[in-house]
Order: structure tokens, then sequence, then C-alpha cells
């Protein structure tokens, strides 16, 4: 069973299309990520929030707006998504602090996103 | 910058032999972490193993150890009795131990290495 849980598993939906991808996590950890998955590629980080609010955007398109309403709980607004959006994308969390690094970051199942 | 590199695509091994997965890093770092992950086609990345960069020892857990070589910035995994579950995507990844929010953030993955085992 994942300690990261990602909802929905899969999703297609078409560009104009507004969704958003939920994930939950119960292990106490303060950091969370979003990372973007092609086929047969390492994931890409896109998202970093560290006690909840955002410290890294690796300069993502708008069109993918992150949230983090609480410790457990990260979303994934998406609208106007393009063909090239569809991929794998994987939540992650960890613990933030110095003393943690060595902790590794633990991975949901993703969600396998469509762009019709 | 830090990159990971993954020289072999694709790598095979007879059910119950030995495999041995190379990763090699670049960093000026002298203070980070190394991961094995590994990636079914079920997608979630698992964590096989994980090694300080300050520990000499190299990490073992069960049927999966490291070869940590710092100074030829070299992490490479084995694997002794290979399962037919044991295939899958393997990802080397690196972390600094720098500040959250920057460097210590981040996930340096290799592009990766697909372990097939056959019976």
């Amino acid at each position: 069973d994942t300690e990261v849980t990602q909802t929905p598993k899969h999703l297609v939906m078409g560009m104009t299309n507004k969704k958003s991808l939920k994930c939950e996590q119960h292990m106490g950890h303060r950091a969370m990520y979003w990372y973007k998955q092609k086929a047969k590629k390492p994931p890409e980080l896109m998202f970093v929030y560290s006690y909840e609010k955002l410290s890294i955007n690796e300069s993502v398109p708008s069109r993918f707006s992150p949230e983090c309403p609480n410790s457990s709980l990260l979303n994934l607004h998406l609208h106007a998504l393009q063909p090239e959006d569809s991929a794998l994308y994987l939540c992650a969390s960890s613990h933030p602090a110095r003393a943690d690094r060595h902790q590794p970051q633990h991975f949901g199942d993703g969600t396998r996103l469509s762009i019709l | 910058a830090q990159t990971v590199t993954q020289s072999q695509p694709e790598m095979s091994v007879q059910e119950a032999e030995t495999v041995t997965l190379s990763c090699t890093y670049d960093t000026s770092e002298s203070d980070y972490y190394l991961f094995w992950y590994k990636q079914p086609p079920s997608r979630q990345m698992i964590l096989v193993i994980r090694q300080e960069a300050y520990k000499q020892q190299n990490a073992t857990e069960n049927r999966f150890s490291v070869n940590f070589q710092k100074a030829a910035k070299s992490f490479s995994l084995k694997i002794s009795d290979s399962q037919l579950g044991d295939a899958a995507m393997y990802f080397c990844a690196y972390r600094s131990a720098g500040v959250m929010g920057t460097s210590g953030s981040r996930l340096t993955f290799g592009e990766g290495t697909q372990l097939t085992v056959n019976p």
C-alpha cells in the first residue's frame, strides 16, 4: 500500500476543460512535490512546497496551478492544457528539515493524464 | 548543477543470477545523498536503497547492495539472486544536503535502466 495517495488514477480531458489532481499523505511530511514523467524518462520536478509555502516553481506554464491547502494535501489545478502535457503526474512527500535530508521522498502511484 | 548518468539504458539478467547497474554523478559538493529507486509498470517509484556520502560503508538492503566510490563519483547497484519481481525501470538519484527551497529540495535523476529478468 502506498503512503502517498493520488487521485484520480487516470484522467482524460479536453484542452478546454478544468480539472484537478489530488495528493494526500499522512506521514507528517512538511514538504510535498509535483513531478511530470514522460514514458521511459525520469520524473521532472515541477513544484515544491515546504511548510505549505511554494518554495520552487521550475518555470512551469501557468496552465498548471499548484495549491497546498494544508500539510497533508496537495492539489494541481489544470486548465487549457496542451496535448504535450499528456504524461504521468507524480506526487511525493518528505521531511524538509536538513537533519532529515537523508530520508527519501515517498512517491504516490501517479495520475495518468491524457489530453485530447 | 549536478548531473547523474546511467550508461545502460537496458539490462537483462537470468532469474537467480546477479546483475549490476551503473550510475555516475558529477557534483562539486561534499555532502549529499544518493538513492536508487525502482519503478515497475505499476508506476509507483519505490525506494530500493540509499547512501549518505559521508558514510564510507556501502549500504545493503537484503539482496540489494551498492558500491559507492566517492572519489570516482560512482554509485552502482548490485542485485543478487534476481527475481521476476525485480523487473522494472531503475533510477539513480542525487540529492544535495543543501538548504530546503533550493538545491536541497531537488532529486536529480539519471535517465534510468530498464531491467528485464528472464525465467
